[in-house]
């Protein structure tokens, strides 16, 4: 079955650089969220999407922004990148039909250096 | 603030025998749902438990979750060397586009 889709896997930046992550969730779900997964830590929700607009807020940084588009993939756009940012960012998808699982992709892996 | 809290932090048993981990969570919940993660990896659906629902199958897996007492708990039974990574518990308070609230997680080893 087709999984969530998340690029690029790794990722290395320089502080104060910009990055985009992108993520492709499995056809047919409309919601997508992020979540930000530091060392040895819980993951914690930054923000949801439902057929392309925000829907629910976590803890983002103001530095971030997210977006989701008409094919309903989303992007991740995090500005002046911080050491603290350092992390693992997970997309997940899920319908607004049933009971909501979400289902992660692989995350992608954030290194600021 | 943390919703879900798992314990033990650390589980380590033999193979063959049944793991159980527990989950408390503090506020009113929609659904409750179990993940697991190997190490650095992505977090795997285990199942998911309706906050009018009090116990749910999967395989091995068996799910209790008690409101009243705003608790759940994972056994996964006959375990496997396969089975060691860590499991989280996560909650949603009832929109469906919801974000999860996720506890600390068990790790869990299997001793072969």
């Amino acid at each position: 079955a087709a999984g969530v889709i998340q690029s690029p896997r790794h990722l290395i930046k320089e502080k104060r650089e910009t990055a985009t992550l992108k993520c492709y969730p499995i056809p047919r779900h409309d919601t997508v969220y992020w979540y930000q997964q530091g060392p040895g830590q819980d993951p914690q929700f930054l923000i949801s999407f439902y057929e392309k607009m925000q829907s629910d807020k976590g803890s983002i940084p103001d530095r971030f922004s997210a977006q989701q588009f008409s094919d309903y993939h989303s992007e991740l756009n995090m500005s002046s990148l911080e050491l603290g940012d350092s992390a693992l960012y997970f997309c997940a998808s899920s319908t607004q039909t049933g009971y909501y699982e979400q289902y992660f992709g692989p995350g992608t892996r954030l290194t600021v250096t | 603030s943390q919703q879900g809290e798992e314990d033990p932090q650390a589980l380590s048993i033999q193979e063959g025998e049944n793991a159980t981990m527990n989950c408390s969570y503090k506020t009113s919940i929609n659904n409750l749902q179990w993940y697991r993660q190997n190490s650095g990896r992505g977090l795997v659906h285990l199942i998911l438990i309706r906050s009018n629902e009090r116990e749910k199958h999967s395989g091995r897996l068996r799910v209790t979750l008690d409101t009243s007492k705003k608790s759940s708990s994972l056994l996964i039974t006959a375990s496997r060397a396969a089975d060691t990574a860590s499991y989280f518990c996560a909650t949603d308070s009832g929109g469906g586009a919801d974000g999860l609230t996720f506890g600390k997680g068990t790790h869990l080893i299997i001793q072969p």
